[in-house]
Protein backbone atom coordinates (compact mmCIF):
# COMPACT_ATOMS: atom_id res chain seq x y z
CA UNK A 1 0.00 0.00 0.00
CA UNK A 2 1.41 3.26 -0.87
CA UNK A 3 1.79 6.14 1.65
CA UNK A 4 2.88 9.72 2.26
CA UNK A 5 3.52 10.67 5.84
CA UNK A 6 3.90 14.64 6.42
CA UNK A 7 5.19 15.78 9.74
CA UNK A 8 7.47 18.75 10.65
CA UNK A 9 4.03 21.53 10.78
CA UNK A 10 3.91 23.52 13.62
CA UNK A 11 3.82 27.07 14.25
CA UNK A 12 6.54 29.16 13.89
CA UNK A 13 7.12 33.41 13.73
CA UNK A 14 7.48 35.55 10.81
CA UNK A 15 11.21 35.57 9.35
CA UNK A 16 11.40 31.69 10.40
CA UNK A 17 12.12 28.56 9.50
CA UNK A 18 10.82 25.03 9.53
CA UNK A 19 12.46 21.98 7.48
CA UNK A 20 8.86 19.35 6.52
CA UNK A 21 9.67 15.83 5.98
CA UNK A 22 7.51 13.54 3.98
CA UNK A 23 7.65 9.54 4.55
CA UNK A 24 7.23 7.49 1.64
CA UNK A 25 6.57 3.68 1.48
CA UNK A 26 4.61 0.85 -0.72
CA UNK A 27 6.59 2.26 -3.70
CA UNK A 28 10.11 2.84 -5.56
CA UNK A 29 10.31 6.23 -4.34
CA UNK A 30 13.53 6.78 -6.55
CA UNK A 31 11.71 6.35 -9.14
CA UNK A 32 9.00 8.82 -8.89
CA UNK A 33 9.19 12.46 -9.43
CA UNK A 34 7.39 14.46 -6.19
CA UNK A 35 6.00 17.91 -5.25
CA UNK A 36 4.66 19.67 -2.50
CA UNK A 37 1.24 21.22 -2.96
CA UNK A 38 -0.67 23.57 -0.32
CA UNK A 39 -3.64 24.94 0.88
CA UNK A 40 -4.19 27.68 2.89
CA UNK A 41 -7.08 27.80 5.58
CA UNK A 42 -10.40 27.58 4.03
CA UNK A 43 -8.55 28.39 0.03
CA UNK A 44 -8.43 26.37 -2.78
CA UNK A 45 -4.88 23.97 -3.93
CA UNK A 46 -1.20 25.71 -4.87
CA UNK A 47 1.23 23.89 -6.46
CA UNK A 48 4.88 24.67 -4.20
CA UNK A 49 7.86 22.53 -5.61
CA UNK A 50 8.98 19.92 -7.89
CA UNK A 51 11.64 17.50 -7.87
CA UNK A 52 12.69 14.81 -10.51
CA UNK A 53 13.40 11.39 -9.31
CA UNK A 54 17.34 11.96 -9.15
CA UNK A 55 16.83 15.61 -7.91
CA UNK A 56 18.36 16.27 -11.21
CA UNK A 57 15.16 19.26 -12.04
CA UNK A 58 13.87 21.18 -9.60
CA UNK A 59 11.19 23.79 -9.34
CA UNK A 60 9.61 26.28 -7.43
CA UNK A 61 6.39 28.32 -7.78
CA UNK A 62 7.30 32.14 -8.02
CA UNK A 63 5.38 32.49 -4.74
CA UNK A 64 8.37 30.35 -2.78
CA UNK A 65 11.40 30.60 -5.05
CA UNK A 66 14.64 31.84 -3.10
CA UNK A 67 12.80 30.79 0.29
CA UNK A 68 12.24 27.45 -0.09
CA UNK A 69 14.33 24.23 -0.78
CA UNK A 70 12.79 20.51 -1.91
CA UNK A 71 15.33 17.82 -1.49
CA UNK A 72 15.22 14.18 -1.84
CA UNK A 73 16.99 10.64 -0.16
CA UNK A 74 15.93 8.22 -1.91
CA UNK A 75 17.82 5.76 0.07
CA UNK A 76 16.04 6.79 3.11
CA UNK A 77 12.48 6.98 0.93
CA UNK A 78 12.24 10.89 2.52
CA UNK A 79 11.14 13.78 0.57
CA UNK A 80 12.01 17.43 2.16
CA UNK A 81 10.98 21.10 2.11
CA UNK A 82 12.97 23.21 4.18
CA UNK A 83 11.12 26.64 4.38
CA UNK A 84 12.63 30.09 4.92
CA UNK A 85 11.89 33.31 5.80
CA UNK A 86 8.49 32.07 6.72
CA UNK A 87 5.51 34.82 5.87
CA UNK A 88 1.69 34.54 7.02
CA UNK A 89 0.90 33.86 3.65
CA UNK A 90 2.94 30.96 3.96
CA UNK A 91 0.17 29.45 6.88
CA UNK A 92 -1.05 26.49 4.84
CA UNK A 93 -1.88 22.49 5.17
CA UNK A 94 1.39 21.53 3.16
CA UNK A 95 0.48 18.03 0.95
CA UNK A 96 3.40 15.99 -0.70
CA UNK A 97 2.17 14.12 -3.68
CA UNK A 98 4.00 11.86 -6.20
CA UNK A 99 3.57 12.27 -9.78
CA UNK A 100 1.20 9.76 -11.93
CA UNK A 101 2.58 7.04 -13.93
CA UNK A 102 1.11 4.44 -15.72
CA UNK A 103 2.24 1.06 -18.39
CA UNK A 104 2.87 4.19 -21.17
CA UNK A 105 4.14 7.24 -19.43
CA UNK A 106 3.81 9.70 -16.52
CA UNK A 107 1.35 12.78 -15.91
CA UNK A 108 2.13 15.46 -14.07
CA UNK A 109 -0.53 15.13 -11.71
CA UNK A 110 -0.77 13.24 -8.89
CA UNK A 111 -2.25 9.93 -7.65
CA UNK A 112 -0.97 10.01 -3.92
CA UNK A 113 -1.30 12.50 -1.39
CA UNK A 114 -0.04 12.50 2.19
CA UNK A 115 -2.41 13.44 4.94
CA UNK A 116 -0.81 16.64 5.25
CA UNK A 117 0.91 18.69 7.81
CA UNK A 118 -0.18 22.53 8.88
CA UNK A 119 2.24 25.36 9.01
CA UNK A 120 0.93 28.54 11.02
CA UNK A 121 3.49 31.93 10.87
CA UNK A 122 2.16 33.90 13.35
CA UNK A 123 4.16 36.14 16.01
CA UNK B 1 1.48 31.32 -15.82
CA UNK B 2 -2.21 28.97 -17.61
CA UNK B 3 -5.38 30.42 -15.07
CA UNK B 4 -7.47 27.87 -14.54
CA UNK B 5 -11.09 29.23 -13.86
CA UNK B 6 -13.74 27.15 -12.93
CA UNK B 7 -17.43 26.95 -12.98
CA UNK B 8 -19.63 27.31 -11.27
CA UNK B 9 -17.99 28.18 -7.93
CA UNK B 10 -21.14 26.03 -6.13
CA UNK B 11 -23.26 23.74 -8.03
CA UNK B 12 -26.78 22.14 -6.15
CA UNK B 13 -27.83 19.28 -7.01
CA UNK B 14 -29.90 16.32 -6.23
CA UNK B 15 -29.19 13.11 -5.70
CA UNK B 16 -29.15 10.33 -8.48
CA UNK B 17 -28.84 13.60 -10.91
CA UNK B 18 -26.42 14.95 -13.11
CA UNK B 19 -24.00 16.93 -12.45
CA UNK B 20 -21.84 18.98 -14.28
CA UNK B 21 -17.99 21.05 -13.50
CA UNK B 22 -16.62 23.04 -16.35
CA UNK B 23 -13.39 24.09 -16.03
CA UNK B 24 -11.64 26.84 -18.20
CA UNK B 25 -7.64 27.39 -19.44
CA UNK B 26 -6.19 30.97 -20.37
CA UNK B 27 -4.25 28.44 -23.09
CA UNK B 28 -4.38 25.68 -24.53
CA UNK B 29 -3.48 22.82 -22.25
CA UNK B 30 -3.81 20.20 -25.07
CA UNK B 31 -5.56 17.26 -22.43
CA UNK B 32 -3.04 17.62 -19.98
CA UNK B 33 -5.90 18.12 -17.48
CA UNK B 34 -6.83 16.41 -14.13
CA UNK B 35 -9.55 16.50 -11.94
CA UNK B 36 -9.61 16.23 -7.95
CA UNK B 37 -12.24 15.42 -5.54
CA UNK B 38 -11.27 16.75 -1.69
CA UNK B 39 -13.63 16.50 1.43
CA UNK B 40 -13.74 18.19 4.25
CA UNK B 41 -10.24 17.64 6.23
CA UNK B 42 -8.94 14.65 3.74
CA UNK B 43 -6.29 15.28 1.03
CA UNK B 44 -7.41 15.03 -2.74
CA UNK B 45 -8.12 12.18 -4.61
CA UNK B 46 -7.39 11.85 -8.35
CA UNK B 47 -10.20 11.13 -10.29
CA UNK B 48 -9.67 11.74 -13.98
CA UNK B 49 -6.12 12.53 -15.89
CA UNK B 50 -5.53 12.79 -19.55
CA UNK B 51 -8.59 14.66 -19.43
CA UNK B 52 -10.73 11.63 -19.59
CA UNK B 53 -8.94 8.62 -18.23
CA UNK B 54 -10.62 7.80 -15.06
CA UNK B 55 -7.49 6.79 -12.14
CA UNK B 56 -7.46 3.62 -10.35
CA UNK B 57 -10.49 2.58 -9.09
CA UNK B 58 -12.62 5.26 -10.00
CA UNK B 59 -16.17 5.38 -10.18
CA UNK B 60 -17.83 4.82 -13.55
CA UNK B 61 -20.45 7.44 -13.32
CA UNK B 62 -17.22 9.56 -13.37
CA UNK B 63 -16.12 11.13 -16.79
CA UNK B 64 -13.89 13.54 -17.94
CA UNK B 65 -14.23 15.57 -21.54
CA UNK B 66 -12.59 18.45 -23.43
CA UNK B 67 -9.20 19.26 -25.08
CA UNK B 68 -7.18 22.50 -25.60
CA UNK B 69 -9.07 25.05 -22.94
CA UNK B 70 -12.87 23.72 -22.25
CA UNK B 71 -12.77 20.97 -20.36
CA UNK B 72 -16.04 19.07 -18.29
CA UNK B 73 -16.64 16.94 -15.13
CA UNK B 74 -19.48 14.96 -15.42
CA UNK B 75 -20.78 12.63 -12.36
CA UNK B 76 -24.16 10.96 -14.17
CA UNK B 77 -26.15 9.66 -10.87
CA UNK B 78 -25.27 11.72 -7.53
CA UNK B 79 -24.07 9.32 -4.67
CA UNK B 80 -24.30 11.14 -1.17
CA UNK B 81 -20.40 10.35 -0.86
CA UNK B 82 -20.04 12.49 -4.19
CA UNK B 83 -20.77 15.92 -2.35
CA UNK B 84 -17.25 17.37 -2.11
CA UNK B 85 -15.07 19.99 -3.51
CA UNK B 86 -14.02 19.53 -7.03
CA UNK B 87 -10.30 20.93 -8.55
CA UNK B 88 -9.24 20.79 -12.36
CA UNK B 89 -5.19 20.99 -12.86
CA UNK B 90 -3.14 21.66 -15.43
CA UNK B 91 0.30 20.23 -16.29
CA UNK B 92 0.76 21.18 -19.74
CA UNK B 93 2.87 23.66 -18.72
CA UNK B 94 5.73 21.16 -17.07
CA UNK B 95 5.76 21.31 -14.05
CA UNK B 96 4.71 24.52 -13.19
CA UNK B 97 1.63 23.07 -12.46
CA UNK B 98 -2.17 25.29 -11.72
CA UNK B 99 -4.99 24.78 -9.90
CA UNK B 100 -8.69 25.86 -10.36
CA UNK B 101 -10.38 27.58 -7.48
CA UNK B 102 -12.61 24.79 -6.86
CA UNK B 103 -16.08 23.65 -7.38
CA UNK B 104 -18.20 22.95 -4.45
CA UNK B 105 -20.86 20.50 -5.20
CA UNK B 106 -23.50 20.78 -2.84
CA UNK B 107 -27.06 18.50 -2.06
CA UNK B 108 -29.94 20.73 -3.11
Amino acid sequence: EVQLVESGGGLVQPGGSLRLSCAASGFTFSSYSMNWVRQAPGKGLEWVSYISSSSSTIYYADSVKGRFTISRDNAKNSLYLQMNSLRAEDTAVYYCARETQDSSSWYGCFDYWGQGTLVTVSS
Amino acid sequence: EIVMTQSPATLSVSPGERATLSCRASQSVSSNLAWYQQKPGQAPRLLIYGASTRATGIPARFSGSGSGTEFTLTISSLQSEDFAVYYCQQYNNWPLYTFGQGTKLEIK
